[in-house]
Order: C-alpha cells, then sequence, then structure tokens
C-alpha cells in the first residue's frame, strides 16, 4: 500500500524559503519508473502542478515557477523534497505529494496534504 | 504556456449522466487524466491516459480525448459524485491542471 504525508512550516514570511517534505512508503525511488510530483491548491482556486522527479534523478518543473523551486530526493530515507525561494503571499496554498509512475502519466495516490500560509 | 480550458459548472439529475470537457490546442497529443477533489479531502485520480480507470473506481466514470478536447462522462450520477472535478494534461516536459470543474448533483 502506497502512502505519501507531507510536512514542513504551517507559516512563513514573505521572502522566505519554504521546504517541504514528502515522506512516503510502499514504493523506492529506486525502483525503475517510480516517481513523485507537487500539487499545490490556493485556497478556492485550481490545482498548480510544481515539480517531478523519478527514480533516475530526471527532475521537471512547471515552466513559470522554475527558477524558485529546487526537488530533491533521499532514497534511504523515502523522501522529497521541495524548496521554494522568495516565497509570496500568493504562494499561500495546500501543497500536497503525489505519487507517480512513468508512462502513466497521472498521480495515482496522493498524500494529504500540508497548509502553507505566507504572511506578509 | 500551455493551457486548459473547463467549464466553471455542470450540473445533473441523479440518474442522468454527466459530461465534464476539457478543451486545449491539440489535447489528444497529449496523455489527459481526471481528478475528483472533495471538500476537505486529497484528490483522487478517477481516469488516467484519457480512458483507463484506476483499480476501485466505478465503471460508470468513462473518458475520452480526440483533437482539442478531452471529455469525463459520469453515467447514472450519483450523489455522492458531486465534487470538483480538475482535468489534466500531461506533456514530456510539463504537467497542466484546469481550472476545474464543480459537478453539481440535483
Amino acid at each position: 500500500q502506497i502512502t505519501l504525508k507531507e510536512s514542513g512550516p504551517t507559516l512563513v514570511k514573505n521572502t522566505q524559503t519554504l521546504t517541504l517534505t514528502c515522506t512516503f512508503s510502499g514504493f523506492s525511488l529506486t525502483t525503475s519508473g517510480e516517481g513523485v510530483g507537487w500539487i499545490r491548491q490556493p485556497p478556492g482556486r485550481a490545482l498548480e502542478w510544481l515539480a517531478l522527479i523519478y527514480w533516475n534523478d530526471d527532475k521537471r518543473y512547471s515552466p513559470s515557477l522554475k527558477t524558485r523551486f529546487t526537488i530533491t530526493k533521499d532514497t534511504s530515507k523515502k523522501q522529497v523534497v521541495l524548496a521554494m525561494t522568495n516565497m509570496d503571499p500568493v504562494d499561500t496554498a495546500t501543497y500536497y505529494c503525489a505519487h507517480t509512475n512513468w508512462g502513466s502519466a497521472a498521480f495515482d495516490i496522493w498524500g494529504q496534504g500540508t497548509m502553507v500560509t505566507v504572511s506578509s | 504556456s500551455y493551457e486548459v480550458t473547463q467549464p466553471p459548472s455542470v450540473s445533473v439529475s441523479p440518474g442522468q449522466t454527466a459530461t465534464i470537457t476539457c478543451s486545449g490546442d491539440k489535447l489528444e497529443d497529449k496523455n489527459v487524466g481526471w481528478y475528483q477533489l472533495k471538500p476537505g479531502q486529497s484528490p483522487v485520480l478517477v481516469l488516467y491516459q484519457d480512458n483507463k480507470r484506476p483499480s476501485g473506481i466505478p465503471e460508470r466514470f468513462s473518458g475520452s480525448n480526440s483533437g482539442n478536447t478531452a471529455t469525463l462522462t459520469i453515467s447514472g450520477t450519483q450523489a455522492m459524485d458531486e465534487a470538483d472535478y480538475y482535468c489534466q494534461a500531461w506533456g514530456f516536459n510539463n504537467v497542466v491542471f484546469g481550472g476545474g470543474t464543480k459537478l453539481t448533483v440535483l
């Protein structure tokens, strides 16, 4: 059974860097094809894809946000970390991590999400 | 940048068929997924690769993708299907979500 759980600060200040951790179980990022993505949803707004990392360290970023984001993995800890620089109040959102598999072209299992508020 | 568009809302009577569209330039060249999102819950994948159902998703959920439009169809809609639905277009270097459609079952 695949599970994922997001963790990190619930409140950050304007211009600070936010670091979120996704801790997962039920699969390994050393297994061919496996991947983890990050998606967010601001209050009352739509889902927005942020970044994605695969077992082979292939990394993909949203073109509009890529200059601010860095995604990394720690296979031994079974964690994926997303770092976001220069946070702004518009980045206030629920942040989700989710499992994917190369070729499935979808996020099949999602974490519970973590709400992050950026204060001005 | 690539965008996909959904209608903000769709209404359907119980037992009837609900249709939610997702439009984007040459969308048929991309893999489309659909997610169900209910208040206070995490998104649930209901269709992937245009028309495949994950394990546990009822057969009443089906999909298609042709030209510039992908469609999510819910046959025999039930009250439990009331939710926000998001389409997702998956390209080689980009994943894009639509703006979401609120499905009301009344």
